[in-house]
């Protein structure tokens, strides 16, 4: 299957610090890559859908100042937690699609803890 | 509203066999996604549902009835390794993926 890479696994962060995740399909071209968050014993929660080259969609409820996503190119997609306090301590997850109708492959996951 | 419907846990015993059942009410519907997830770890793909009836994989089979909105996951010659939560997910008109909160396997020797 394709490969998404998600970077870094885990990182720990002061409170008021920004963090910057990386996303990146190692062996095909992602046009839309969508970015969870998972809290402990909960499910997936869609936070945006990043389109390359233009602006993401954010979901009801996700601050788009505070989450900025950026889709630079077909292969990369960013996450950057801005003015991090320990609410956002969260498990982040990428996944990006071939086309539509196909499954969902997931990076590795971000485990991101503010302290 | 959209809603996936999984039991929250199930227990097993190793070497049993053990169905996940999911039912959904989604605008629109574009396929089925089974997907199993160890704790702090993404989840990966098990299995895709877009047409009703049976999908067979190893161990693992998953089936869909379109007209009742059900699926099940279906786990046979369980093995420890298999405990981990499972996931349902469906993906509606708008190509969004809905899903369901998972269903946490534990599997017992």
């Amino acid at each position: 299957g394709a490969v998404v890479s998600q970077h870094p696994s885990r990182v720990i962060c002061k409170s008021g610090t920004s963090v910057k995740i990386e996303c990146r399909s190692l062996d095909f071209q992602a046009t839309t890559m969508f970015w969870y968050r998972q809290f402990p014993k909960q499910s997936l929660m869609l936070m945006a859908t990043s389109n390359e080259g233009s602006k993401a969609t954010y979901e009801q409820g996700v601050e788009k100042d505070k989450f900025l996503i950026n889709h630079a190119s077909l292969t990369l997609s960013t996450l950057t937690v801005t003015s991090a306090h320990p609410e956002d301590s969260s498990f982040y997850i990428c996944s990006a699609t071939l086309s539509e109708g196909t499954e969902a492959f997931f990076g590795q996951g971000t485990r991101l803890t503010v302290v | 509203g959209q809603n996936i419907d999984q039991p929250t846990e199930m227990t097993a015993t190793e070497g049993a066999i053990v169905q996940i059942n999911c039912t959904y009410q989604t605008s629109g519907f574009n396929g089925l996604f089974w997907y199993q997830q160890h704790a702090g770890e993404a989840p990966t793909f098990l299995s895709y549902n877009v047409l009703d009836g049976l999908e067979e994989k190893g161990r693992f089979s998953s089936f869909l009835s379109r007209s009742k909105g059900y699926s099940y996951l279906l786990l046979k010659e369980l093995q420890m390794k298999d405990s981990a939560s499972y996931l349902c997910a469906v993906r509606d008109s708008n190509y969004q993926l809905i899903w369901g909160a998972g269903t946490k396997l534990i599997i017992k020797p």
